[in-house]
């Protein structure tokens, strides 16, 4: 099976700050990576698909890129609404397989 | 407005089978090219998909749980199901149903609330 892992797992920045989030696939994936967004207690809501299109709906701070086995996540100006873990997945072909995931919070 | 919700029991004791069902309204089950899915999330840990259905019953499973996993559909009731064999403690999650944005190989844009059930006697 193809193994996602993203870094870090954890991160604490300011509010406004830029945050990068890395995805990395164990076989090359082309763009067929999704990210989610999990806020405490909720359910996970797709942020990015294709690698890099932004889901209808979700702030343009969001931003994702790569292809092949590196992707990134950026959020350009973190807000405090963006407190949660965000998980990278792929679905290139089956097994579909999540990244281990990043909680980010507020310093 | 499409709506996923998960129901079953919040209990089940070790070796017996877990069933869930997840009930689709605002759309039908049936209407268009999806493979309906099942993913689950340990408490405090990541995300896990399970499987997923085609309306025609068509599946894929994950092979880490292949051998316990049975996924059916209901197009009659707009529903699809979950049977998970011969639980154990690793079992315990909160189980989601969800819909890709198309087709098969594709994320998921709906989810529903998911339901936790913990696997203890």
């Amino acid at each position: 099976d193809i193994q996602m892992t993203q870094s870090p797992s954890s991160l604490s920045a300011s509010v406004g700050d830029r945050v990068t989030i890395t995805c990395r696939a164990s076989q090359g994936i082309s763009n067929y990576l999704a990210w989610y967004q999990q806020k405490p207690g909720k359910v996970p809501e797709l942020l990015i698909y294709a690698a890099s299109t932004l889901q209808s709906g979700v702030p343009s701070r969001f931003s994702g890129s790569g292809s092949g086995t590196d992707f990134t996540l950026t959020i350009s100006s973190l807000q405090p609404e963006d407190v949660a873990t965000y998980y990278c997945q792929r679905y290139s072909s089956a097994p579909l397989t999540f990244g281990g995931g990043t909680k980010v919070e507020i310093k | 407005q499409l709506q996923l919700q998960e129901s079953g029991p919040g209990l089940v004791k070790p070796s017996e089978t877990l069933s869930l069902t997840c009930t689709v309204s605002g759309g039908s089950i049936s209407s268009s090219s999806y493979y309906w899915g099942w993913i689950r999330q340990p408490p405090g840990k990541g995300l896990e998909w399970i499987g997923s259905i085609y309306y025609s019953g068509s599946t894929y499973y994950n092979p880490s749980l292949k051998s316990r996993v049975t996924i059916s559909v209901d197009t009659s009731k707009n529903q699809f199901s979950l049977k998970l064999s011969s639980v154990t403690a690793a079992d315990t999650a909160v189980y989601y149903c969800a819909r890709p944005i198309s087709g098969w190989y594709n994320p998921f844009d709906y989810w529903g609330q998911g339901t936790l059930v913990t696997v203890s006697s």
